[in-house]
C-alpha cells in the first residue's frame, strides 16, 4: 500500500564514522533484495544486492547482511563520507517477474 | 552502459490538461520497464509493470485509465498522465530490465520527471 503520511526516519553520524541502516521487508516469500542510494531529485542508484542463499556480500565500503529469520536487511557503510549523505531504501523482489517494492527509506546525513 | 533516460526532467502544467513521460533504454534492450510515483519524503511506489509489446500491469489503486503507459518499443515507455490535477503533483520515475535469461536482472533507474500541477 501507499506510505501515506509517514516521513523519512533520519540517521546523523560524523565523517569517518561507520552507518549502518536497517530494513525490515514485508514478504518471507523474497528472495532478492537491493539497496539503493538516492539523491535529492534523483533517481535511485543500486549499490548492492544480495540473494536469499546468502547472509552477507561485501562491497567496497559497503556490507549487506540479511536475516531471513526476522525478515531484516542492513546496509552498512564504512568510513562514511559527506558525499553519502542520501536517503537509502531497501528494496525487495519477490516474483521472477522483477517487481520491486521499495521500503520506507532513511536520510542519512554526514557531518564533516 | 545501462542508462535510463527520462524526457521531461520537469514539467509545470495547468490543471485538466494531460502530460506525457518518456522514459528509454540508451544503451540495452528493455523487455520490462516500470513506473513508479514517489511523494516528498516518501518511499517509490510501485504503479505499474510495462512489457513491450503487451498492456501493462497496473497495481492495485492505480487507475489505469489516468496512467497510460505504452510500451512500444524495446527502448521507449511512455506514462501519459490524462486529465492532471494538483494531486498528481508528483515525482515519476522509471526503470528498465535488460532482456537477458538471467532471472536476477538489476532495473537501471531513470533520473524522474517533476510533474507539479497547476
Amino acid at each position: 500500500g501507499e506510505n501515506v503520511g509517514l516521513h523519512l526516519p533520519t540517521l546523523s553520524v560524523q565523517e569517518g564514522d561507520n552507518s549502518i541502516i536497517n530494513c525490515a521487508y514485508s514478504n518471507s516469500a523474497s528472495d532478492y533484495f537491493i539497496w539503493y542510494k538516492q539523491e535529492s531529485g534523483k533517481g535511485p542508484q543500486f549499490i548492492i544486492d544480495i540473494r536469499s542463499n546468502m547472509d552477507k556480500r561485501q562491497g567496497q565500503r559497503v556490507t549487506v547482511l540479511l536475516n531471513k529469520t526476522v525478515k531484516h536487511l542492513s546496509l552498512q557503510i564504512a568510513a562514511t563520507q559527506p558525499g553519502d549523505s542520501a536517503v537509502y531504501f531497501c528494496a525487495e523482489n519477490y516474483n521472477q517477474g522483477g517487481k520491486l517494492i521499495f521500503g520506507q527509506g532513511t536520510e542519512l546525513s554526514v557531518k564533516p | 552502459g545501462a542508462v535510463v533516460s527520462q524526457h521531461p526532467s520537469w514539467v509545470i502544467c495547468k490543471s485538466g490538461t494531460s502530460v506525457k513521460i518518456e522514459c528509454r533504454s540508451l544503451d540495452f534492450q528493455a523487455t520490462t520497464m516500470f513506473w513508479y510515483r514517489q511523494f516528498p519524503k516518501q518511499s517509490l511506489m510501485l504503479m505499474a509493470t510495462s512489457n513491450e509489446g503487451s498492456k501493462a500491469t497496473y497495481e492495485q489503486g492505480v487507475e489505469k485509465d489516468k496512467f497510460l503507459i505504452n510500451h512500444a518499443s524495446l527502448t521507449l515507455s511512455t506514462l501519459t498522465v490524462t486529465s492532471a490535477h494538483p494531486e498528481d503533483s508528483s515525482f515519476y520515475i522509471c526503470s528498465a530490465r535488460e532482456r537477458t535469461g538471467v532471472a536476477y536482472n538489476e532495473q537501471f533507474f531513470g533520473p524522474g520527471t517533476r510533474l507539479t500541477v497547476l
